[in-house]
């Protein structure tokens, strides 16, 4: 988790979008990736960047990466009060292990 | 597809006892299993690198002998924690690792959905 640093508090009005930002430290990693953990449970995936690409949508998803300065972002667009969680970003480090971030929980207020 | 099982998904037990918390991957056979730790409000710390097959790989500061790894088949990996005492409570999580599709192609981790340990 040292190696990879979010912002630990996000609060946003539903409706609006969200953006998370994360920054990591090896620049060998392969994939980057954005899981969502609801309280009491696991981690889901939501999405993963190929660390060659700049932008991947997906649906209300949007992940941009500067690979020149190691930081990685999730936008949420039109947030939810389902979108409520922890959210973690997560770079590939040797031997396909992962190192996450502290994670930011995101709070939607109405 | 590639859904993880933990059981049991809580366990209260008293200090000194043995816990066993297993893993499964219910739909696709996962040569690599990890066992992270969780505290309350913070990352997942990684703890041990389950190969089928083989010893597991403990990361730095994880006692081997406390927390011990099986990963007997393809499908199933265990974890038993010895002579547990109260600060070994925690949220205790494993993901298994594909090897084939998109799972095997992007090193994607499927968590299972965690299992709370408290030790009295």
């Amino acid at each position: 988790g040292e190696d990879v640093e979010q912002s630990l508090f996000l609060s946003v009005r539903e409706g609006d979008s969200s953006v998370i930002n994360c920054t990591y430290t090896d620049s060998s990693s392969t994939y980057l990736y954005w899981y969502k953990q609801e309280p009491g449970a696991g981690l889901q995936l939501l999405t993963y960047i190929f660390s060659n690409m700049d932008m991947k949508q997906d649906q209300r998803l949007t992940v941009l990466l500067n690979k020149k300065d190691k930081h990685l972002s999730l936008r949420i667009a039109d947030t939810q009060t389902g979108d409520s969680a922890i959210y973690f970003c997560a770079e590939s480090i040797g031997d396909y292990k992962l190192s996450f971030g502290a994670g930011t929980t995101v709070t939607v207020r109405a | 597809g590639a859904v993880v099982s933990q059981h049991p998904s809580r366990v209260i037990c008293k200090s000194g006892t043995s816990v066993k918390i297993e893993c499964r991957s219910l739909d696709f056979q996962a040569t690599t299993m990890f066992w992270y730790r969780q505290f309350p409000k913070q990352s997942l710390m990684l703890m041990a690198t389950s190969n089928e097959g083989s010893k597991a790989t403990y990361e730095q500061g994880v006692e081997k002998d406390k927390f011990l790894i099986n990963h007997a088949s393809l499908t199933l990996s265990t974890l038993t924690v010895t002579s547990a005492h109260p600060e070994d409570s925690s949220f205790y999580i494993c993901s298994a690792r594909g090897t084939s599709g998109r799972a095997g192609a992007t090193n994607e981790q499927f968590f299972g959905p965690g299992t709370r340990l408290t030790v009295l």
